[in-house]
């Protein structure tokens, strides 16, 4: 069964800093990884997706990779603003296409003005 | 172009009640999903369709969960009886092919 864990659980840093997330899975047999934020009360806004052939993406201020043989993935957060505030899930694809994902739990990210 | 829409937002009900939450996909988009998501938890999916069909309910608790998709566009999810562990958020995703789209989800409490 996929597992998938988030380091850390939550993250207080001062505005401006550059920040990394940490996300890993069990079975590096995966078809894509999605990256996720959740603002309070809010569903989830996707931020990048990674299919398995690629090694990163990157949309303005973030930046994934994606290490499969490690089953491991980062989230790169360049020059943070307290908007950038809320709670990153980072989800696998079960198997190909458009399979349900799994997730992890979470990281609570306060961005300190 | 608009997004997942679901409603209601929140649903208060006591237990043994009935409880159906609506989902409309963005245009265009054959693969639907309902998660369900528990405080300080990562959604967990409950059931995927391909335009009508299910093609996963293997996490759908049968007894008491159902859903369908009517004409491959909206989807409707119930629970009956509801008990107190089914408070949550349900949330339902719609995806065009790989990327996943979420609406703002269901805040559902069982009293």
């Amino acid at each position: 069964k996929q597992e998938v864990t988030q380091i850390p659980a939550a993250l207080s840093v001062p505005e401006g800093e550059n920040l990394v997330l940490n996300c890993s899975f069990t079975d590096s047999a995966i078809y894509n990884l999605q990256w996720f934020r959740q603002d309070p009360g809010k569903g989830l806004t996707s931020l990048l997706l990674i299919q398995s052939s690629q090694r990163e993406q990157t949309s303005g201020r973030l930046n994934a990779s994606l290490d499969k043989s490690s089953g491991r993935s980062t989230l790169y957060i360049a020059a943070s603003q307290p908007g950038d505030s809320a709670t990153y899930l980072c989800a696998v694809s079960r198997g190909g296409g458009a399979d349900g994902l799994t997730f992890g739990k979470g990281t609570h990210l306060i961005i300190q003005p | 172009e608009a997004g997942v829409v679901q409603s209601p937002r929140y649903k208060i009900i006591e237990k043994k009640q009935p409880v159906a939450f609506w989902c409309n996909p963005i245009s265009g988009h054959n693969t639907l999903y309902w998660y369900r998501q528990n405080l300080g938890q990562g959604p967990e999916l409950l059931i995927r369709y391909e335009n009508e069909e299910a093609v996963d309910d293997s996490q759908l608790p049968k007894d008491r969960f159902s859903a369908e998709r009517l004409k491959g566009v909206d989807s409707t999810l119930k629970i009956q009886p509801a008990e107190l562990g089914d408070s949550a958020v349900y949330l339902c995703a719609s995806s065009p092919l790989h990327e996943q789209f979420f609406g703002p989800g269901t805040r559902l409490t069982v009293l």
